[in-house]
């Protein structure tokens, strides 16, 4: 059974910092996935990362797959207020009739100004 | 473009009642899901479907059931509501058929058993 992991669950950090969000998974998977949830509202997608050693680049966040490591991580660059959030990762799985996607805890970032 | 759109917003219940939560997309994508989100658990897949006529059991599906009549529609019933299903429920889509792919989500519908 696939396990998640991410860590921190939760992280403060000030603006202008820099810091990365974890996540370990128990079993191989070549297709990982990263959301951000706001307060109350929806889960959007921030990247698709769908193959060993794929890099994604959004403004200040970056997510990185390593299958071989079974690790994803969301490097955060000089942060602001802007994107405190709740971050998830999720990595697919095959399930009955095609795949689904098993999701981590999620890290809820808040970034203090 | 409205995505999926999911309601009701918000429904309280009492242990026993049923009811239903609606689900819609507009994106025709063949595939569909209901997601329970509760608190440091993320989020788990309760049912899934594939296309027309074609639904399976997620991770958590006792208590809940599924349908799908139209590629655009897919509802989730709660049978006989028990304090243990509060929690936010999501519907999501995705345009790859039998396999998850990129997910987009609805609002959220967030459910109280008392």
């Amino acid at each position: 059974e696939l396990k998640v992991e991410q860590n921190p669950l939760f992280l403060s950090m000030q603006e202008g910092k820099n810091y990365t969000i974890y996540c370990n998974y128990s079993t191989t998977s070549d297709r990982l996935y990263w959301y951000r949830q706001d307060p109350g509202k929806s889960l959007e997608s921030l990247f698709v990362l769908l193959s060993n050693g794929a890099v994604k680049q959004e403004g200040r966040l970056m997510a990185s797959l390593d299958t071989k490591a079974r690790l994803s991580t969301l490097h955060i660059t000089a942060a602001v207020h802007d994107l405190s959030a709740t971050y998830f990762c999720a990595v697919e799985e095959a399930w009955g009739y095609g795949n689904k996607l098993v999701f981590g805890a999620g890290t809820i970032l808040r970034v203090k100004s | 473009n409205a995505g999926v759109t999911q309601t009701p917003k918000f429904q309280v219940l009492k242990t026993g009642q049923s009811m239903t939560l609606q689900c819609a997309q507009d994106m025709n994508h063949e595939y569909m899901s209901w997601y329970r989100q509760d608190p440091g658990m993320g989020l788990r897949l309760i049912h899934y479907s594939v296309g027309a006529g074609i639904t399976d059991q997620g991770e958590v599906p006792n208590g809940y059931n599924v349908s799908r009549s139209t590629t655009e529609d897919f509802p989730l019933r709660l049978l006989s509501a028990a304090p243990s299903q509060t929690s936010v429920y999501f519907c999501a889509s995705s345009s790859q058929q039998g396999i998850t792919g990129e997910l987009f989500f609805g609002e959220g519908s967030r459910l109280t058993v008392l």
